[in-house]
């Protein structure tokens, strides 16, 4: 079974502040690790994704995330926002041969003026 | 890339009917689809997992007589709520699988039971 955590659910920001959601899993098997966005009333676009190899991973807005199998997190940054980035961030874990994508709750990214 | 769309996107039905979201992976062919469901203020769900050419996997605690999923061809499956009340008002997203970790999602389908 695996399961994921995201410690915030709400992070506001200032424009052009850096931010950090963080996300932590937990599996009992090897996993592949993913960041999708949600605008409004949306489906999710994939942000970024860890597969193998550099565990830090990049998306063409800038955004970052870097795997740390030791502390078992997934942290997704980027050093500065913009208001268009305000959305519902999801961390989701894939493990096992199901393919089966489990997500975090969300944290809601709100890049304020 | 890889498209997938969802219809109808908003759909508002009376109680104790049925309802059909279509699920279409566009420009690929998906073996797999996945259907999830979203609650205000929480995470994706995972319903259950349609297999073309074969019965759908449901999760624990999703009643398979109450969401009928069929995934007639490699490019379509489809989501049934049936018989549906105002507790199954909610957001629907499905996924179809383009590769192995390689999920691509639909935009999503408002269910609201009146």
């Amino acid at each position: 079974a695996q399961s994921v955590t995201q410690l915030d659910s709400q992070v506001p920001v200032f424009e052009e502040a850096p931010v950090e959601l963080r996300c932590n899993y937990s599996s009992s098997v090897s996993v592949y690790l993913f960041w999708y966005v949600q605008y409004p009333n949306q489906g999710l676009q994939l942000l970024l994704k860890y597969l193998s190899g550099s565990t830090l991973v990049e998306s063409i807005n800038g955004f970052e995330a870097e795997f740390n199998k030791s502390q078992t997190s997934f942290h997704l940054r980027k050093p500065s926002v913009h208001i268009s980035d305000t959305a519902e961030y999801f961390c989701a874990v894939m493990g096992g041969s199901n393919y089966k994508l489990t997500f975090g709750k969300g944290t809601l990214l709100t890049v304020n003026p | 890339g890889a498209v997938v769309s969802q219809h109808p996107s908003r759909v508002i039905c009376k109680s104790g009917t049925s309802v059909k979201i279509e699920c279409r992976s566009l420009d690929f062919q998906a073996t797999t689809m996945f259907w999830y469901r979203q609650f205000p203020k929480k995470s994706l769900m995972l319903m259950a997992t349609s297999n073309e050419g074969s019965k759908a996997t449901y999760e624990q605690g999703v009643e398979k007589d109450k969401f009928l999923i069929n995934h007639a061809s490699l490019t379509l499956s489809t989501l049934t709520v049936t018989s549906a009340h105002p507790e199954d008002s909610s957001f629907y997203i499905c996924s179809a699988r383009l590769d192995r970790d390689e999920q691509y999602f639909g935009p999503g389908t408002r269910l609201t039971v009146t």
